[in-house]
């Protein structure tokens, strides 16, 4: 089924572990977005892509590292994760770009628990 | 700096009464306006947008929105509340660098009850 799907749903870790979050679509969506939510913040913007291997920081990129090799795959990477990182974590895709007006569609997140 | 505002952390309303959730933003430009809802444990699902032309937009599951330049708000409405659209609303603004990047509102949770 056509969608954007994230992977794992729920995950669990202690501080100073890497873990990778992982973001798959299938609308061959240019652009690629990944949020943060956290209570009280609403949505913040991590990091997002507009094409393969083109990538650029957000609002709160620090800690965190993305690549796009694939046009479809977007996966987030928390190097040495923190507990400041707990957090639910949002995968976004759009076809934008001159067609802007087009809204994001987004996965159904990660809940990341870092002990 | 363009931003988004939701001044109610929570709005309660009974069923079948009208509801009202409220948005305002500060952008420079004329701004694309989006409405998202979220449900538990779910990712955000796109209920409406603002781009141009008639300031009464509709969108899914009943809910319209309407554009006041003036006043600078969006405010999300629908006339019938149903105990179901109990869920997390959040209201975002496109910024404007073409990159497709939103600005989103704190949320407002909409509470409905029966």
């Amino acid at each position: 089924d056509a969608g954007i799907t994230q992977s794992p749903r729920y995950k669990i870790t202690e501080t100073g572990r890497q873990v990778t979050l992982m973001c798959h679509q299938t609308w061959s969506h240019s652009y690629m977005f990944w949020y943060r939510q956290d209570l009280g913040h609403g949505l913040r913007l991590i990091y997002y892509s507009a094409a393969a291997d083109i990538t650029d920081k957000g609002e709160v990129p620090d800690g965190y590292v993305v690549s796009r090799s694939k046009t479809e795959n977007f996966p987030l990477t928390l190097e040495s994760a923190t507990r400041s990182q707990t957090s639910v974590y949002f995968c976004a895709s759009s076809v934008t770009g001159i067609y802007s007006n087009q809204p994001q569609h987004f996965g159904d997140g990660t809940r990341l628990s870092i002990l | 700096a363009q931003s988004v505002a939701q001044p109610e952390d929570q709005v309660n309303v009974a069923e079948g009464n009208p509801l009202t959730v409220k948005c305002t933003y500060s952008v420079s430009g004329n701004p694309y306006l989006f409405w998202y809802v979220q449900y538990p444990n779910r990712g955000l699902q796109f209920l409406l947008k603002y781009i141009t032309g008639d300031n009464l937009v509709k969108g899914s599951y009943g809910f319209e929105a309407e554009f006041n330049k003036s006043q600078t708000s969006f405010h999300l409405k629908k006339p019938s509340a149903l105990v179901s659209d109990s869920a997390l609303y959040f209201c975002a603004v496109r910024d404007k660098s073409n990159t497709g990047k939103l600005i989103f509102g704190q949320g407002t949770t909409l509470q409905v009850k029966p």
